[in-house]
This record gives C-alpha cells, structure tokens and sequence, in this order.
C-alpha cells in the first residue's frame, strides 16, 4: 500500500462548478497537510496547507483533514478556467523536511 | 525577488552521457531536494540536503549524484547508470527543522530532460 494515494484520473467541470478532490494515506503519524497546485510544464507552488484534522478556507479553496478516517479534500467553489491545472496533495510529520506526496490529480474547467 | 532558479528549461542528451542540472536559491533555505516527476507518478523524490556538505538519498537515488558545496547551490548529475532519465526535473527548497516550519517548500520551475 502506498503511502498517500491519490486518483490521478483527469477531471473536467463546466466554470463555476465546485471541484472536489481527495487524497487518503495510511501513516497515521502524519500531522501537516498540503495541497499544491502546479500548472502545466511549470513547478508546484503550495496552495493551501492544514495542520492536524479540521477545516482551511481560504477564499474559494477549503481543505478538508479527517485524521479519523486518514482522508483529506480540496474544494474549489464557482471554478475558473485558470483553476485548470494539477493539484497534488502531500503530508509530513513534525520536523521532517521529507514530504510524501500523492499522484496529482489533472483538472480542467471548461469556460 | 526571492526564489529558485534551474536551468535550463530543456535539456537533451545521448544515451551515455552524463548530464549535470542546476539549481540556485536565494531564499537563505538550508534544506534542499531533487525530485524526479513521469506522467501520472507524483514526484518522487531523488536527493535531498539539510545543509552543506551534507546530503541523503530519497527514494530512487539510483543513477544519480548531488552535491552540495554552498548553501545556495544545489546541482543533480544524472549518469549513464540511470537506466530511464527521460523526466522532468524539479528542485525545491525549505527552511531547515531547526527553525521555522519546514512543511513548506518552494519549487523551480523545472528541467525537461530528454535522452535519445
């Protein structure tokens, strides 16, 4: 079992849709979660980041952590076409540079 | 303006050759790291350094060499051991364990390698 799994299948909404994205994991020792957005041939750039379980929202993001179930979303509210872009998820422990990220998750807004 | 810088953008080799990579921050990071990125893989990360003179593997550092001389430099050899270097490559910096939060890292842009 890998240790963040993440659905890599392209996703493609009308604008103004709310995106919904997830990422489950199975080391329960993970603490910081983060989701980064990477737009096509450049490098990620942290979007959002939560610490422990509860809600973020930041604008029309909001992330989501359940450390119950080891599951963590992304939503993204009235969607634009510059929201088009790759969304990794990734998460660490306290202190540790190392990040263990999910697969990416391709996502389209059609105008 | 802060940040990191790779280059170049794209870059293409022989089979066989060696290939250095460049990364340069200016953001006074301590921690650095290179990750290899395929279609539909994440980023998988190859070298990371925590400070100078000082550098560990990750998870597929096999085929390649780093090393780490100044604080703000950080270049990635991939060699001819490397049995699939066709990727791209992102280089990344954090603020060390030691101060701060370290969840965070910035990212270059990225180098496209192709070997032919």
């Amino acid at each position: 079992q890998k240790e963040v799994e993440q659905d890599p299948g392209p996703l493609s909404v009308p604008e103004g849709a709310i995106v919904s994205l997830n990422c489950t994991y199975s080391n329960s020792a993970f603490q910081y979660f983060m989701w980064y957005r990477q737009y096509s041939r450049k490098g990620p750039e942290l979007l959002m980041y939560t610490y422990s379980s509860g809600n973020k929202e930041d604008g029309r993001f909001t992330a989501q952590v359940d450390k119950s179930s080891k599951y963590i979303s992304l939503f993204i509210r009235d969607s634009q076409p510059s929201d088009s872009a790759t969304y990794l998820c990734a998460m660490t422990l306290y202190g540790n540079n190392r990040l263990a990220f999910g697969k990416g998750n391709q996502v389209v807004v059609i105008p | 303006d802060g940040g990191i810088t790779q280059s170049p953008k794209y870059l293409f080799r022989k089979e066989g050759q060696n290939v250095t990579l460049s990364c340069e921050q200016n953001l006074n990071h301590d921690a650095m790291y290179w990750y290899r990125q395929d279609p539909g893989q994440g980023l998988r990360l190859i070298y990371y350094s925590q400070i100078v003179n000082d550098f560990q593997k990750g998870d597929i550092a096999e085929g390649y060499s780093v090393s780490r001389e100044k604080k703000e430099s950080f270049p990635l050899t991939v060699t001819s051991a490397q049995k699939n270097p066709t990727a791209f490559y992102l280089c990344a910096s954090s603020i060390s364990s030691t101060g701060g939060p370290t969840y965070e890292q910035y990212f270059g842009p990225g180098t496209r390698l192709t070997v032919t």
